[in-house]
């Protein structure tokens, strides 16, 4: 069973504008959530992580926000470019055990120039 | 410094057969996972090695599945009789501890016909 869910496969966005990305878990002992983009023929490289004693983390036009209670969290990119174009991996790892991550199944992003 | 790398990048095996794949991890990295995404799905778990004993296996399949890491640097993954439903990208991925990112190799692709 699936314990992290994308469930939108695709997603398409104009240059300059938000990109919004979500992302669902249904196990309460997760702790640790990333987020991770991969190209084409590439590896997933990290992008952001976030811990469950916030609900926002930002880097740059990079901000990932956790509602503990609804078990979702998002991640977010302001203003959107067409090198963003990628999948995006949502994971997530229980508390004090970085040594499984559990993915979703990735949402493409297309941002159209 | 060099990434993880894994060989091959692309295999076409026939049911059967058996392949072994090779991740070499980023020097000095004592974590070394195996992940797995087939046919666009999720990315999933299947093992992790600290230095050369294996951690964690309740990823792997079925005893069809081998992976060693000896000496504690570079890791095989065997499979052996490789059957349809093993088709898909493999995964692997290097952390120095347990700090939450993990370093992904550009994958390896099975076919398996």
């Amino acid at each position: 069973d699936q314990q992290v869910k994308q469930n939108s496969p695709s997603l398409s966005v104009q240059e300059g504008r938000i990109s919004i990305l979500n992302c669902d878990y249904t196990n309460s002992m997760f702790d640790y959530f990333l987020w991770y983009k991969k190209y084409p023929a590439e590896g997933p490289t990290f992008l952001i992580s976030i811990s469950s004693i916030k609900d926002k983390n930002e880097d740059g036009r990079f901000t990932v926000f956790l509602n503990k209670s609804a078990k979702h969290l998002s991640l977010h990119i302001v203003p959107s470019q067409p090198g963003d174009s990628a999948v995006y991996f949502c994971a997530a790892s229980e508390i004090g055990n970085f040594n499984k991550f559990y993915f979703g199944s990735g949402t493409k992003l297309n941002v159209k120039p | 410094e060099a990434g993880v790398t894994q060989f091959p990048s692309h295999s076409v095996i026939e049911k059967g057969q058996t392949v072994t794949l090779r991740c070499d991890p980023i020097s000095g990295h004592d974590n070394l996972y195996w992940y797995r995404r087939v046919m666009g799905k999720e990315i999933k778990f299947l093992l992790h090695f600290v230095k050369e004993s294996k951690q964690d296996e309740s990823g792997m399949p079925n005893n069809r599945f081998l992976a060693e890491r000896t000496g504690g640097t570079y890791s095989t993954l065997k499979v052996q009789p490789a059957e349809l439903e093993d088709s898909g990208v493999y995964f692997c991925a290097s952390s120095p501890t347990n700090t939450g990112e993990l370093f992904f190799g550009e994958g390896s692709r099975l076919t398996v016909l």
